[in-house]
C-alpha cells in the first residue's frame, strides 16, 4: 500500500528559484493537505483542499499556491523560495466527514533554501 | 481558533515503565477530535490514538490510552511498560469535527527511554 507519496524527498534551493512539490495518495480520500515543519515545533497548516476543485488558505499560506490537479494529486509551489521556507513540508490525505479516523502523511520533504 | 499545549518538551524514562505526556488545549466548539502522533528519528508521522469530545469512555489502543478530562481540557497520553522503541517525539493535536480535518498541533515531547 503506497498511501501518501511526496516528491522529492530532497531539495536544496537557491534564494528566489522556484519549485513544485508533489503530492499523491491512493486511498480515495476526498481532503488532501500541506504542512510544514520546523526545528522543535509542531506542524502547521500551511493549504488544503477539502474536497477536489477546492483549496482554502491555512494557518501559514503567504509565500505558497497550491494547485488540486485532481482527487490523487495536490501539489504545493513556491514562486520566489526565501531562507524562512527552509522546512520539512508534508504531504496528509483523509476522508471529509470521518473526523474519527487518522490522516495519512507522506513521508516528508526537506526543503533547504540558501 | 484553537490551540494545543505541550509544557514538556523533554522527558526521560526507564525501560518498562510508565509515561504520562501532557496535552492542553482550548477551543470554544463542543465538538472536535484529539489526536497523539508519534515522530520517530526517520520523521515519518505515525497516528496513535483519537479521542473525540463526545466520547464517554477513554480511548485506548494497545499499550496507548489518551486521559481525557474535558472540564480541565487536557487529554494526556499514557504510555504503559515503555519500550526502547517509544523512543521519539510525541505530538499532541486537534481539529474541529466539521469539514476538512485541519490539524493543530502542539509542539511536541522529546521521549527517551532508557535500557
Amino acid at each position: 500500500n503506497a498511501g501518501v507519496t511526496q516528491t522529492p524527498k530532497f531539495q536544496v534551493l537557491k534564494t528566489g528559484q522556484s519549485m513544485t512539490l508533489q503530492c499523491a495518495q491512493d486511498m480515495n480520500h476526498n481532503s488532501m493537505y500541506w504542512y510544514r515543519q520546523d526545528p522543535g515545533m509542531g506542524l502547521r497548516l500551511i493549504y488544503y483542499s477539502a474536497s477536489e476543485g477546492t483549496t482554502d488558505k491555512g494557518e501559514v499560506p503567504n509565500g505558497y499556491n497550491v494547485s488540486r490537479l485532481n482527487k490523487r494529486e495536490f501539489s504545493l509551489r513556491l514562486e520566489s523560495a526565501a531562507p524562512s521556507q527552509t522546512s520539512v513540508y508534508f504531504c496528509a490525505s483523509s476522508d471529509m466527514g470521518q473526523v474519527n479516523t487518522e490522516a495519512f502523511f507522506g513521508q516528508g520533504t526537506r526543503l533547504t533554501v540558501v | 481558533a484553537q490551540k494545543i499545549t505541550q509544557t514538556q518538551p523533554g522527558m526521560f524514562v526507564q525501560e518498562k515503565e510508565a509515561v504520562t505526556l501532557d496535552c492542553t488545549y482550548d477551543t470554544s466548539d463542543p465538538s472536535y477530535g484529539l489526536f497523539w502522533y508519534k515522530q520517530p528519528s526517520s520523521g515519518e508521522m505515525i497516528f496513535l490514538i483519537y479521542q473525540g469530545s463526545y466520547d464517554q469512555q477513554n480511548a485506548t489502543e494497545g499499550r496507548y490510552s489518551l486521559n481525557f478530562q474535558k472540564a480541565r481540557k487536557s487529554a494526556n497520553l499514557v504510555i504503559s511498560a515503555s519500550q526502547l522503541g517509544d523512543s521519539a517525539m510525541y505530538f499532541c493535536a486537534m481539529t474541529l469535527i466539521q469539514g476538512a480535518q485541519k490539524l493543530v498541533f502542539g509542539q511536541g515531547t522529546r521521549l527517551t527511554i532508557n535500557p
